[in-house]
């Protein structure tokens, strides 16, 4: 058990819709990620807030946004939801400051849109 | 920028057999290396990381991995297989210098370890 939750773990939808992920990091982190995991892609980041302040973009579309609230839990936002927007959906949180400390990841959020 | 390139998206050894899974990396700042793996429907457990107190670093489940900077590489090894090492494995290189400190992944390598 890394200590970082995600929910859900399972979503089907339909094309069209939006959806929210949530993530809880570990307890003490401030940093959250977030990573697409698909088979024609692989891991790619998408986005970092620190302590509620958006930190670096990597390849987000515009149809996702992502926030981080004061208690410091992620929600990351999916909308107008297209067939190629299904993937695994993983949150990881770290220790601030640390180059050398590992990322520890969520379980993911598995999201099939129809 | 930093990047790693993992050879090989399929690997097939036999139980009690080497495990040898290629990474190698580019980097213009000194690189912080991890080793990552997946197991099917799970999230990623850190395997192992170099943080450039030593070349060779030692990590869980009888994995190793040596850090050569003539070859920028750090491949990832474990001298016998186990059924249960069957899973998917991605190196990583940590991205920082600015804002940011994430981990850039390769694109992944699945071990089958047969029986």
């Amino acid at each position: 058990d890394s200590g970082v939750t995600q929910t859900p773990k399972h979503l089907i939808t339909a094309t069209g819709q939006r959806v929210t992920l949530r993530c809880s990091p570990r307890s003490g982190d401030l940093s959250v990620y977030w990573y697409q995991q698909s088979l024609d892609q692989g891991l790619q980041f998408l986005i970092q807030y620190y302590n509620g302040e958006e930190r670096a973009k990597g390849n987000i579309l515009e149809r996702f946004s992502a926030q981080q609230f004061p208690d410091l839990h992620s929600e990351l936002n999916l909308s107008s939801l297209e067939l190629g927007d299904s993937a695994l959906y993983f949150c990881a949180s770290s220790v601030e400051g640390s180059i050398t400390g590992e990322l520890f990841f969520g379980e993911g959020s598995r999201l099939t849109v129809l | 920028a930093q990047s790693v390139t993992q050879l090989g998206s399929h690997v097939s050894v036999s139980e009690g057999a080497l495990v040898l899974l290629r990474c190698n990396y580019s980097s213009s700042v000194p690189p912080y290396l991890f080793w990552y793996v997946q197991y099917p429907n799970q999230g990623l457990q850190l395997l192992l990381k170099y943080t450039s107190a030593a070349t060779l670093v030692k990590g869980i489940n009888g994995f190793e991995a040596e850090f050569k900077k003539s070859e920028t590489s750090f491949h990832l090894t474990k001298p016998s297989a186990h059924m249960s090492d069957a899973a998917e494995y991605f190196c990583a290189v940590r991205d920082y210098g600015g804002a940011t400190n994430k981990l850039i992944f390769g694109t992944g390598t699945l071990l089958a370890v047969q029986p």
